[in-house]
């Protein structure tokens, strides 16, 4: 059963526009949540997080949003630029130690020119 | 990315043969973290490790799979007898810290193909 899901696998935008990616989660343990960045052949790259106690965090283009009431977070970049051309991968951990974190499958997103 | 060192960056294995998974942290890091990335599937937690220790194995199979991270040179994934089903991208991450709000820094991952 998974515990963090990401519905749409691949998502394709305009340069310029905003991107909106989603993730829902199923286990109300979860407090801390986490988006990482991947290209081809490499590894993730952490980019932004948010505690449960927020409902908003952002940094530069980036921002997250947490509806706890509703098990749902979403990533927002604006503007899209063709460098966010990556794989998002949405995670969440129970709290405390890092080796709970539990990974959706990830939104392949386009940006087109 | 280029601060956790993974090697081999490929492997192929036949059925029934070894696969040992290097990893170097991060300098300063002293926590390293295996995931397993199976085609079109999320990351998937195996081991957590600090220098001599196991401190969480629960995604670890069983059978076959075990750890390492000893006190001089890199962490060790290692695959006994392995299976078609084992092929996937192993990443290994480090973080300085065990919390959680100190992000782990992924490796660039070893692709393991058995064949």
């Amino acid at each position: 059963d998974q515990q963090v899901k990401q519905n749409s696998p691949s998502l394709s935008v305009q340069e310029g526009r905003i991107s909106i990616l989603n993730c829902d989660y199923t286990n109300s343990m979860f407090d801390y949540f986490l988006w990482y960045k991947k290209y081809p052949a490499e590894g993730p790259t952490f980019l932004i997080s948010i505690s449960s106690i927020k409902d908003k965090n952002e940094d530069g283009r980036f921002t997250v949003f947490l509806n706890k009431s509703a098990k749902h977070l979403s990533l927002h970049i604006v503007p899209s630029q063709p460098g966010d051309s990556a794989v998002y991968f949405c995670a969440a951990s129970p709290g405390g130690g890092a080796d709970g974190l539990t990974f959706g499958k990830g939104t392949h997103l386009i940006i087109q020119p | 990315n280029a601060g956790v060192m993974q090697n081999p960056r490929h492997l192929v294995r036949r059925r029934g043969q070894e696969a040992r998974l290097r990893c170097s942290p991060m300098k300063g890091h002293s926590h390293v973290y295996w995931y397993r990335q199976l085609p079109e599937e999320g990351l998937k937690f195996m081991v957590y490790l600090q220098k001599e220790n196991i401190i969480d194995e629960s995604g670890m199979p069983k059978e076959r799979f075990s750890a390492e991270f000893p006190k001089e040179g890199p962490s060790i994934l290692r695959i006994q007898q392995v299976v078609r089903g084992d092929s996937a991208a192993y990443f290994c991450a480090s973080s300085p810290t065990g919390v959680v709000d100190s992000p782990l820094h992924f490796g660039n991952g070893t692709r393991l193909t058995v064949t």
